[in-house]
């Protein structure tokens, strides 16, 4: 069936640096790509997406890539800074999001 | 985005019992959908609620065990029926708007079942 694998599960990083989250996803149909951040005891808010007719979406210090023949998304936060420490998901959806596949999730530690 | 509420937002249950959570949301939306988050893992699609008709679920969730209901574009229900400790876990609504395929969740419903 339709699959997400997101890697790192964890990542730890120093303040002022960048951070890189891959996904991979399995179902060709897939074109619609969101990303939620996941602070402790809070519920998943988006933060950025991208469709599959986007190769790359920018917002503020985060950007999303798109390699749709490889069926690769990637998150990139620039300057982390501590309140940036959260559990970070991709998903991946066809249209009209009937059915929304996330990943595993991976815990991004900012350390100051 | 639409502002969603969940009620209860967590509980304590013994085994055996039944819990329905509420999800309100303040506009009418065409996707409404049930989650479950288990302590420390990912997102799992439980059903997809339909308003005027049985919900769609997920391989692995059964009517029998989590009855949901839609009355109407704006509310829904979803029943954890003869709880068990593996029962325990955050359930979330989301929903879906008319013109994007983005979801937005509400507050969740921590269970515990001992």
């Amino acid at each position: 069936g339709e699959n997400v694998e997101q890697h790192p599960s964890t990542l730890s990083v120093q303040e002022g640096d960048s951070a890189v989250i891959k996904c991979t996803y399995s179902d060709s149909a897939s074109n619609y790509f969101p990303w939620y951040k996941q602070e402790l005891g809070k519920r998943p808010q988006l933060i950025i997406d991208i469709r599959s007719n986007v190769g790359e979406k920018k917002d503020q210090r985060i950007a999303v890539t798109l390699n749709k023949t490889a069926k690769h998304f990637s998150l990139h936060i620039t300057e982390t800074q501590p309140e940036d420490s959260a559990v970070y998901f991709c998903a991946a959806s066809t249209t009209g999001g009937f059915k929304t596949i996330f990943g595993a999730g991976t815990r991004l530690f900012v350390k100051a | 985005s639409a502002v969603i509420s969940q009620k209860p937002s967590r509980d304590i249950c013994q085994r055996g019992t039944s819990l329905t959570i509420q999800c309100q949301v303040d506009s009418q939306v065409t996707m409404m959908f049930w989650y479950r988050q288990q302590p420390g893992q990912s997102l799992t699609l439980i059903a997809t609620a339909n308003q005027g008709s049985e919900a769609t679920y997920e391989s692995g969730f059964v009517i029998d065990k989590f009855p949901i209901s839609r009355p109407n574009l704006t509310f829904s229900t979803l029943t954890v029926s003869n709880m068990s400790p593996e029962d325990s876990s955050i359930y979330l609504c989301s929903v879906g708007s008319g013109s994007s395929d983005t979801q937005y969740f509400g507050p969740g419903t921590r269970l515990t079942v001992l």
